[in-house]
């Protein structure tokens, strides 16, 4: 496609169980990140990848969290025993290149609700 | 950490320029600044960035102090759809809470 694409675009779960969330950056980008945006808040950092550099996950808020990206394209965003806390809207981006080599393209992000 | 700060709100008329400032004091020599603005439940999306020099696009123009310290977003004539959080960044690209811009008419 010709933008990041994200699903699903909306997630209801109840507290306690999994779930992943996908993100398909733009075709060739190397570079893709996970944000977090609860409500009325500003994006959060969780982790970054770099083409086959290990990801910088200082932003992960608990081992709950976890990601990865197969065949550094496609990239899945775990999380583990859900809690309402993690309710929130969950931002992809990617880039070309490295941190200096222009802009971010996000995708319109994944709701996740967490009963 | 290293982060930027921006007011978090601004109020423009519609048709003037808006000044949006922010704060970037430990900055990196190597680290470009970047300004993005999100609209109501959509993704956020880039307007410029730049290193030392100004920039200017069809968007906005950034003046980057000569220290790099600070920096300003100018929208020349603002619209009513130029309503939204503005964010500026520049480490690791953290986002930070942004400055809400509401353009009155």
């Amino acid at each position: 496609g010709a933008g990041v694409s994200q699903s699903p675009s909306n997630k209801v779960t109840e507290k306690g169980k999994d779930v992943e969330l996908r993100c398909d950056p733009i075709s060739g980008h190397t570079a893709l990140y996970w944000y977090r945006q609860s409500l009325g808040q500003g994006l959060e950092f969780l982790i970054y990848f770099q083409g086959n550099s290990a990801p910088d996950k200082s932003g992960l808020p608990s081992d709950r969290f976890s990601a990865e990206r197969t065949g550094g394209s496609v990239s899945t965003l775990t999380i583990q025993r859900t809690q309402q806390e993690d309710s929130a809207v969950y931002l992809c981006a990617s880039r070309e290149g490295g941190v200096n080599t222009g802009e971010l393209f996000f995708g319109e992000g994944s709701r996740l609700t967490v009963l | 950490d290293a982060k930027t700060t921006q007011p978090p709100s601004m109020d423009c008329a519609e048709g003037r320029a808006a000044n949006l400032p922010c704060n970037h004091s430990t900055i990196s020599g190597n680290e470009y600044v970047y300004w993005y603005r999100q609209i109501h439940s959509q993704g956020p999306q880039y307007i410029i960035h730049g290193l030392k020099n100004n920039e200017t696009n069809e968007m906005a123009s950034l003046i980057i102090t000569e220290d790099r310290k600070s920096s300003t977003l100018i929208l020349p004539h603002a619209t009513l759809r130029d309503t939204a959080v503005y964010y500026c960044t520049a480490y690791k690209l953290s986002f930070g809470a942004g400055t809400t811009v509401t353009v009155r008419a």
